[in-house]
């Protein structure tokens, strides 16, 4: 089982900020690496998919990048809404598995 | 517009049983893969289980034997039968849409449905 893990567990920056979140997994995954938006009392929304493609109507703002074992989300400049917890899960190999989430809190 | 509808949650017994069902809307169903994924109260997401839009089935060891994903194509219907139920079973069970571009992506989410298991 490839286990993913999430760097840091909570970042506390400022709207405008640049936020910049990390996924490491235990073995080699190309580019087999989605990232999901989970806001409070709301189901998860797909982000990125293949660690850089946008999904459909995801803004301009969120990008991601990485191949391997390790890989990045980044926010360029943190709205209001975008205060949430980011999961990545890995794709390319069963089972599929999450990682424990970062939680991108207002400061 | 694509819709997923859990149903089925509940309070239930330990050693109870359960089916949820995830009616879906808004695309051709027959031709999506499909996955729950659950989380427990304040805790991160779990991937429960998947089966390819030929029927194929994938559980997690974790999951296997109490747990059995199955559709329905021509009720457009996912089904989680869940056996044995433990306390720490509680949880949200979403069910989930796999993307076809970038497949076991989940390109769309349901709201969810509540199982806690409690005496």
């Amino acid at each position: 089982e490839i286990v993913l893990t999430q760097s840091p567990a909570t970042l506390s920056l400022s709207p405008g900020e640049r936020a910049t979140l990390s996924c490491r997994a235990s073995q080699s995954i190309s580019t087999n690496l989605v990232w999901y938006q989970q806001k409070p009392g709301q189901a998860p929304r797909l982000l990125i998919y293949d660690a850089s493609n946008r999904a459909t109507g995801i803004p301009a703002r969120f990008s991601g990048s990485g191949s391997g074992t390790d890989f990045t989300l980044t926010i360029s400049s943190l709205e209001p809404e975008d205060f949430s917890v980011y999961y990545c899960q890995q794709r390319g190999t069963w089972p599929l598995t999450f990682g424990g989430g970062t939680k991108v809190e207002i400061k | 517009e694509v819709q997923l509808l859990e149903s089925g949650g509940g309070l239930v017994q330990p050693g109870g049983s359960l089916r949820l069902s995830c009616a879906a809307s808004g695309f051709t169903f027959s031709s999506y893969a499909m996955s729950w994924v659950r989380q427990a109260p304040g805790k991160g997401l779990e991937w429960v289980s998947a089966i390819s839009a030929s029927g194929n089935k994938y559980y997690p060891d974790s999951m296997k034997g109490r747990f059995t994903i199955s559709r329905d194509n021509s009720k457009n219907t996912l089904y989680l039968q869940v056996n044995s139920l433990r306390v720490e079973d509680t949880a949200v069970y979403y069910c989930t849409r796999l993307s076809l571009i970038a497949v076991a992506a989940m390109d769309y989410w349901g709201q969810g449905t509540l199982v806690t298991v409690s005496s």
